[in-house]
């Protein structure tokens, strides 16, 4: 199957720093890929949908300003957490959708952030 | 769709075990459901995609059923292994709409 790799895999970070996370899709080309946040016990909550060459999709309640989305090329989407809080503390997973009609997505192995 | 469900939330199996786990969602405006595996520190991977009411898709030891109309899918391990400790998510897709993924069903495989 497809390959997705994030990175960093891990990142601790002094409160008030920004932190970015790259996903890139390594063996097919992505026009779509999406972010997802997931709280301990909890299901992954779709943050927002980026689209290569345009603005990105954000879900109900999630910060545009906060969570700076950009998919500037077809294999790469990077999601920055801007000045970042503990309560920004999680686990992040990006997806990148294949071209079936069902939406099938293929995932990276997830970034595990922690704000001090 | 919205609400989605998973049960249970965690299992124990014994190696050798036979187990199943369900996946409940709003049957109206369904259009495709998704089950994925997710073993620790890797990335989810699909197992199946199902569409039809009625469908059954199998993989090796691993097999699911889906009803559209009550708005269910069954997800079957025959035979369990320690290799199939994961957690197994599903995610329906309505029409026109994004993944919402179950919460997981956490299933350890005592050897």
């Amino acid at each position: 199957g497809a390959v997705v790799s994030q990175h960093p895999s891990w990142v601790i970070c002094k409160s008030g720093t920004s932190v970015k996370i790259e996903c890139r899709s390594l063996d097919f080309q992505a026009t779509t890929m999406f972010w997802y946040r997931q709280f301990p016990k909890q299901s992954l909550m779709l943050m927002a949908t980026s689209n290569e060459g345009s603005k990105a999709t954000y879900e109900q309640g999630v910060e545009k300003d906060k969570f700076l989305i950009n998919h500037a090329s077809l294999t790469l989407s990077t999601l920055t957490v801007t000045s970042a809080h503990p309560e920004d503390s999680s686990f992040y997973i990006c997806s990148a959708r294949g071209g079936d009609q069902y939406n099938e997505q293929f995932f990276g192995p997830g970034t595990r952030l922690t704000v001090l | 769709i919205l609400n989605v469900e998973q049960s249970p939330q965690s299992l124990h199996v014994q190696e050798g075990d036979s187990t199943n786990f369900t996946c409940s969602f709003p049957s109206s405006n369904f259009y495709a459901l998704h089950w994925y595996r997710w073993e620790t520190a890797k990335s989810p991977e699909a197992l199946f995609v199902m569409t039809l009411n009625g469908d059954e898709k199998k993989k090796g030891r691993i097999s699911a059923t889906l009803n559209t109309k009550e708005g269910y899918s069954y997800l079957y391990i025959k035979g369990s292994q320690p290799e199939d400790s994961a957690t197994y998510l599903c995610a329906p897709l309505g029409y026109g709409q994004n993944f919402v993924f179950g919460p997981g069903t956490r299933l350890s495989v005592l050897p």
